[in-house]
């Protein structure tokens, strides 16, 4: 009964390529995030979806494109992949100011 | 732009000692929430902080708000090796953004 998962755990990839990191949350939460944590640990957030609707964009590089179809998911997609992407990227959802619970995170090593 | 700054950034003690990590920012937080985090894992939320001044615990650790709601403290007595891992504090403000400190990288040696 995992309240947020993600797919893949761990992804690894040449530079240039175009990968996609699923997260689906079964919590019943409107709201859903995507942050990057890099190798030092800082956990910056990169996208936040509230009912669908795309409310935070930080200064994330328009390769990363994310797509919620529904409130229950939240996809994150990377074109032309960067050795600077290699990263743990970490999904998460909430309720509107309420709690917040993350996913397991997705490893992704750009070669 | 909001920053919140933890310190130390690293911390490797004995079991039984005490510690205390802080997490300072020049902005003004609706709350503050301290996150624990292992390896392999997503951070998992250990307590929220509303009121200036306020103070709670959980156990062992204790949380505590600065009064102009800027500030916060996280107090670990007696520390376990079970409390090794890295702790975050994060700043929620308005809207849906929360924004998260450096960390701070607990060792606790048996």
């Amino acid at each position: 009964d995992t309240a947020v998962s993600q797919t893949p755990k761990y992804l690894v990839t040449q530079m240039g390529n175009d990968k996609s990191i699923k997260c689906e949350q079964n919590l019943g939460h409107d709201t859903m995030y995507w942050y990057k944590q890099d190798s030092k640990k800082f956990l910056k957030i990169m996208f936040s979806y509230n009912n669908k609707e795309l409310i935070i964009n930080e200064t994330v590089p328009n390769r990363f494109s994310p797509k919620s179809p529904d409130k229950a998911h939240l996809n994150l997609h990377i074109n032309s992949l960067e050795l600077g992407d290699s990263a743990v990227y970490f999904c998460a959802s909430r309720h509107t100011y309420g709690e917040q619970y993350f996913g397991p995170g997705t490893r992704l090593t750009v070669t | 732009t909001q920053l919140l700054e933890q310190s130390p950034q690293f911390l490797s003690i004995q079991e039984g000692e005490n510690l205390t990590v802080y997490c300072n920012s020049s902005s003004v937080f609706s709350s503050l929430q301290w996150y624990r985090q292992e390896p392999g894992e997503g951070p998992v939320l250990l307590v929220t902080v509303v009121t200036g001044g306020e103070v709670k615990k959980l156990k062992r650790l204790t949380f505590q708000f600065g009064d102009a709601r800027k500030d916060s403290s996280l107090h670990i007595t007696a520390a376990q090796p079970g409390d090794t891992g890295l702790y975050l504090c994060a700043g929620v403000g308005g809207g849906f953004k929360t924004i998260f400190g450096a960390g701070t990288r607990l060792f606790v040696k048996a």
